[in-house]
Formats: structure tokens, C-alpha cells, sequence
């Protein structure tokens, strides 16, 4: 069955560092989601990819993240400088088009010290 | 704009219980609407959808039945094992404003547990 890959699954760093985290969506998946979900809370959408293309950033805190998907598979988030308040779950999902389901990957947790 | 409301958790229940989550909606138009269920340490999983009014998905022996009238679209199950602890999100999924692409909104989650 396939699955929504991430790396890495778990990640610490010190505040004002840079992190990166990589996912890779099903196969033939047009439609790729980056969420933050703080620990006890439903998850927050911070990117949506359609291909390549943005659709939606509106959540995404610009002067610090920045989310990529070059050729319209896989995808790259990036946090610099990390903050304490950037420690959560950051999840990645993958739809076909259309009112259809999400699957999700794993996750990766970061916590920043 | 779209917002989704689930009851508050934890929910605690006994092995054999009777189990209903509520989730109500706010959405223009005909959303589509799932459960996702989280298990600890791990990813979201779609439970179940359904994507117009009065259908009913199922799973697991999970139920949720779309109600456009009352905006809602509860999660049940006859009989919880001890298994199905876990953390349940409901969701919808609607054009957004532009109509260019599907918006998804969750909810906050509500906490399962259920004990022997």
C-alpha cells in the first residue's frame, strides 16, 4: 500500500538554528499539505501545494518558514531561525484532486531547546 | 469562514460501551466531511467520509451519517474496544473562496479511552 513518507521522524534542535524536513507524497498525488499540530490540538494548515504551486500560505509564518515543491513531488519545509514555539508535530499530507481524502505521513516532532 | 466543533474529550468509556462523538459544522454550500483517527505517536488516519447529504460512512464499525439540516455529522459505534483509544478528528473539505482549489478544516480533536 502507499504511503506518504517523511524524514526525519524526529528532530532537536537549539533555538535560532535551521531545520529542514522532507516529505514525499503518494504517487501521482497532485495535491500536497504541510500541518503544524501542537500537542492536544487538531492540526493547523500551513501550506497547500497544488503541483507545484502555492494555493494556499495564508497560516504559514513567512518571515521564518518557507515551503517548497520543485517539481511538483516531493516537498521541503524549512524553519530559520527555529523558535521554542516551533516545537509541535509537523505533519504532511497528500490528496488526489477533488473533495477527496488526505493520507498522511508519520510526522516529524521537533522540539527546539 | 469554515469552522468545525467537536465535543471536548477525554471521553472515557468502558469495553463495550456505546460511543458518540458530536461534530457540527459551519460551511456554505455542500462540504465533504470525515473522521480521521490518531493513535498515539503516529499520523492521521482517514476513518471514514462522506460527500453529500445523508449518506453514511462507515468503517471499523464506525458510523457517521451527514446531516445537512442539523449540520452535523456524529461519530458512533455499537461497541468500543479497548483498541479504539485514540484521539478522533472530524474535518470537512470545501471550495475555497477563489474556488480554485479544496480548503480543509479540522477540528480540535476529541480524546477516546477506553477501559477494560
Amino acid at each position: 500500500e502507499a504511503e506518504v513518507a517523511q524524514s526525519p521522524r524526529y528532530k532537536i534542535t537549539e533555538k535560532s538554528q535551521a531545520v529542514a524536513f522532507w516529505c514525499d507524497p503518494i504517487s501521482g498525488h497532485a495535491t500536497l499539505y504541510w500541518y503544524r499540530q501542537i500537542l492536544g490540538q487538531g492540526p493547523e494548515l500551513l501550506v497547500q501545494f497544488q503541483d507545484e504551486s502555492v494555493v494556499d500560505d495564508s497560516q504559514l509564518p513567512k518571515d521564518r518558514f518557507s515551503a517548497e515543491r520543485l517539481k511538483g513531488v516531493d516537498s521541503t519545509l524549512k524553519i530559520q531561525p527555529a523558535e521554542l514555539g516551533d516545537s509541535a508535530m509537523y505533519l504532511c499530507a497528500s490528496s488526489l484532486e477533488g473533495p477527496t481524502a488526505q493520507y498522511f505521513g508519520p510526522g516529524t516532532r521537533l522540539t527546539v531547546l | 469562514g469554515d469552522s468545525v466543533t467537536q465535543m471536548e474529550g477525554p471521553v472515557t468509556l468502558s469495553e463495550e460501551a456505546f460511543l458518540t462523538i458530536n461534530c457540527t459544522y459551519t460551511a456554505t454550500g455542500y462540504p465533504s466531511l470525515f473522521w480521521y483517527v490518531q493513535y498515539p505517536g503516529e499520523g492521521l488516519q482517514l476513518l471514514l467520509k462522506a460527500t453529500k447529504a445523508d449518506d453514511k460512512g462507515s468503517n471499523k464499525g464506525f458510523e457517521a451519517t451527514y446531516r445537512k439540516e442539523t449540520t452535523s455529522f456524529h461519530l458512533e459505534k455499537g461497541s468500543v474496544q479497548v483498541s479504539d483509544s485514540a484521539v478522533y478528528f472530524c474535518a470537512l473539505s470545501h471550495n475555497s473562496p477563489s474556488g480554485g482549489y479544496q480548503k480543509v478544516t479540522f477540528g480540535t480533536g476529541t480524546k477516546l479511552q477506553v477501559i477494560p
